[in-house]
């Protein structure tokens, strides 16, 4: 069966300091794979997304950055992180099946990264 | 208007009662929909996909009505461990999904 990890899963950082979530998804190959962020109250913010090895697009311009080193691990970053950078991250994968209709093409979280910077 | 639109509740049910959510999209296109299930501090879990006939899952029923463009999820005899906040999901049929801010269901002794 299908899992995703990814980690750390709590973090504090200071302002202005560098940041780096992994994401692993194993059991499947070629995943849609992306990256989402909740803010308190809010919804789920889509940030990248990634169709393949070092195909990254982004969703909203930002400090933040994106990297699909290998087919299975999707990694978020930062060189600077801002007060507004907090929240919980989300990892995210998608099977490429075949067709839009079926349940194959349900997405499946990791576990989050809980992010406060202060 | 928001793509995927919730009331944000709280629903505060007792035990045993029957509650139900609606959830109005936008793009009338969108192909895939589901509910997803939210637990404080946690990733969002699929609770299940909605059909065009509508489905049934032990307690839970989802519905859709693509000429209103909304999804529904009926809970019959409420748990307390069904407490958590319900996000609708729709798809486009392209890689973007569209997440409702979700509804907080509070199900009490």
């Amino acid at each position: 069966s299908q899992t995703i990890h990814q980690w750390p899963a709590t973090l504090v950082q200071p302002v202005g300091s560098p940041l780096s979530l992994e994401c692993t998804v194993e059991g499947t190959s070629n995943p849609n794979l992306y990256w989402y962020r909740q803010a308190a109250g809010r919804g789920l913010q889509l940030l990248f997304y990634s169709v393949g090895i070092g195909q990254i697009s982004s969703e909203v311009p930002q400090n933040l950055s994106a990297s699909r080193p290998q087919d299975r691990q999707f990694i978020l970053s930062s060189k600077k992180l801002l007060l507004s950078d907090s929240g919980f991250y989300l990892c995210a994968w998608r099977d490429r099946g075949q067709g839009w209709l079926y349940s194959g093409n349900t997405i499946y979280f990791g576990e989050g990264s809980w992010l406060t910077v202060v | 208007r928001k793509e995927v639109e919730q009331d944000p509740g709280p629903f505060n049910v007792p035990e045993g009662a029957t509650v139900a959510f609606n959830c109005t999209y936008s793009n009338s296109a969108s192909q895939s929909f589901f509910w997803y299930r939210q637990d404080c501090r946690k990733e969002p879990k699929l609770l299940m996909s909605v059909y065009s006939s509508g489905n049934e899952d032990g307690r839970f029923t989802a519905q859709l009505n693509r000429a209103s463009q909304y999804i529904s999820l009926l809970i019959r005899d409420s748990k307390l461990s069904d407490s958590a906040t319900y996000l609708c999901v729709v798809n486009s049929g392209t890689y973007k999904y569209i997440f409702g801010t979700g509804t907080r269901l509070k199900v009490l002794a």
